[in-house]
């Protein structure tokens, strides 16, 4: 059973505010991403990382940032959040190169 | 760059019955990774197999089995006796090994009916 964690769940938050959406994982996996999904669609890759200090952006553009400070946690800013953020957020790790990812329950996030 | 396709958008079974689900990739590295992923209404995304590009075996667990092709660029995932339980989106992606980013299908969404 997958150890990836994320928080919070659910968020419904007005326009122009600043989110954070949490992950965190037990693992150890150097490998880390973040998929945007609107529900039932395509995976978007937003970001991902390698290791510690090492953040890079994906194929779709996104005004979020990351940051990987420790091995285990990997989260995702959006400093002013707009209706077109609305969508579900998913976080991921993977221990090797030929490894399955890991996927947390997902964030989905509401901005009005 | 590593490309993905799931033609079938969704697919509607009444109980019992087998459906297969297609995948069909691009790739130019010889290494690669295919995988398939289920999504149920819960949201999480549940792994469900992984096939590296140097075995073409076919692979049954259960009432689920895959077939992979290298002549024809299609990992296909057939699930024998549907049950209302298989409802979900399921994915298909590919991960290159010089390529740390695993690529996802558009997804296809089976309906199993009572």
């Amino acid at each position: 059973e997958a150890d990836i964690y994320q928080t919070p769940r659910y968020l419904v938050i007005g326009t122009g505010k600043k989110i954070t959406l949490e992950c965190s994982q037990t693992m150890g996996h150097d490998k880390m991403y973040w998929y945007q999904q609107d529900p039932g669609m395509e995976l978007h890759l937003i970001h991902y990382s390698y290791g510690v200090n090492s953040t890079e952006k994906g194929d779709l553009s996104s005004e979020s940032t990351v940051s990987r400070i420790r091995t285990e946690h990997f989260p995702l800013t959006l400093e002013s959040a707009r209706p077109s953020h609305t969508s579900q957020y998913l976080c991921a790790s993977s221990g090797t190169n030929t490894g399955e990812l890991f996927f947390g329950e997902g964030s989905r996030l509401t901005v009005l | 760059a590593q490309k993905v396709t799931q033609a079938q958008t969704e697919i509607s079974v009444v109980e019992k019955e087998d459906v297969t689900l297609d995948c069909v990739y691009e790739t130019r590295d010889t290494t690669y990774y295919l995988f398939w992923y289920k999504q149920p209404p819960s949201g999480e995304l549940v792994f469900l197999i992984r096939r590296n590009s140097f075995d073409e075996q076919n692979e049954i667990s259960g009432r689920y089995s895959w077939n992979f092709q290298k002549s024809t660029s299609s990992f296909n995932f057939t699930i024998t006796a549907s049950q209302v339980v298989d409802s979900a989106v399921y994915f298909c992606a590919l991960s290159e090994y010089n390529n740390n980013d695993m690529r996802f299908g558009a997804g296809t969404r089976l309906t199993v009916k009572p």
